[in-house]
């Protein structure tokens, strides 16, 4: 799988919409993005996925850049149990052994 | 939908002891479940992925004989932490896969919320 960079950590203010960047430049044809966080002591979670084109759930919006070598997945309206580490991922998907290599991932801090 | 749970969500044993994890897929029927270990202020890193009814596949340098993984049914896979010691601490996450009917959306991953041993 590809791997992915990205800011170790960010601050964001309640209310406003937090923007998170993955850099993924050596990601291929058939490897999809996956957006996963964890909460502090507690197993990650599942925000969202996409291939090329834009996705938008009731969590967040992902918007893959037109090469796909990076991503942003954007929290609408970030509230303080956003707070969490964020991690981008890209695998191939098609068999359901594929595996998800986790990164460092950016810790995001929310601020009243 | 596409809940995991497990239990026990925190155990402390005895050094030398075995401990038995389970991980049950709540809502849905996971052909494909995975093991991942966690220490503090470090990421998940994968033990082992386990298809039902067959042996589990350990990723380098994860003891097979010392974690025990068996994956008896589309619902149910345990992890047993066999003869623990204080550095098997650790907080152990499971994972499972719908893998049903193609498309990306059916391959996600969706987590337990984890296990926390503490070997003394």
């Amino acid at each position: 799988d590809a791997k992915t960079t990205q800011p170790p950590s960010m601050d964001c203010a309640e209310g406003r919409a937090a923007n998170l960047p993955c850099n993924h430049s050596t990601i291929s044809g058939n490897e999809y993005v996956y957006w996963y966080r964890q909460i502090h002591s507690q197993g990650p979670q599942y925000i969202i996925h996409g291939l090329k084109n834009n996705e938008t759930n009731e969590m967040a919006s992902l918007i893959i850049t037109e090469d796909r070598k990076s991503s942003t997945l954007i929290l609408p309206h970030a509230t303080l149990r956003d707070t969490a580490v964020y991690y981008c991922i890209v695998r191939v998907v098609g068999a359901a052994g594929n595996k998800l290599t986790f990164g460092g991932g950016t810790r995001v801090l929310v601020k009243p | 939908g596409a809940v995991v749970s497990q239990h026990p969500s925190r155990v402390i044993c005895k050094s030398g002891t075995s401990v038995k994890i389970e991980c049950r897929s709540l809502d849905f029927q996971a052909t494909t479940m995975f093991w991942y270990r966690q220490f503090p202020k470090q990421s998940l890193m994968l033990m082992a992925t386990s298809n039902e009814g067959s042996k589990a596949t350990y990723e380098q340098g994860v003891e097979k004989d010392k974690f025990l993984i068996n994956h008896a049914s589309l619902t149910l896979s345990t992890l047993t932490v066999t003869s623990a010691h204080p550095e098997d601490s650790s907080f152990y996450i499971c994972s499972a896969s719908v893998g049903l009917g193609g498309g990306a959306g059916s391959d996600t991953q969706y987590f337990g919320p984890g296990t926390r041993l503490t070997v003394l």
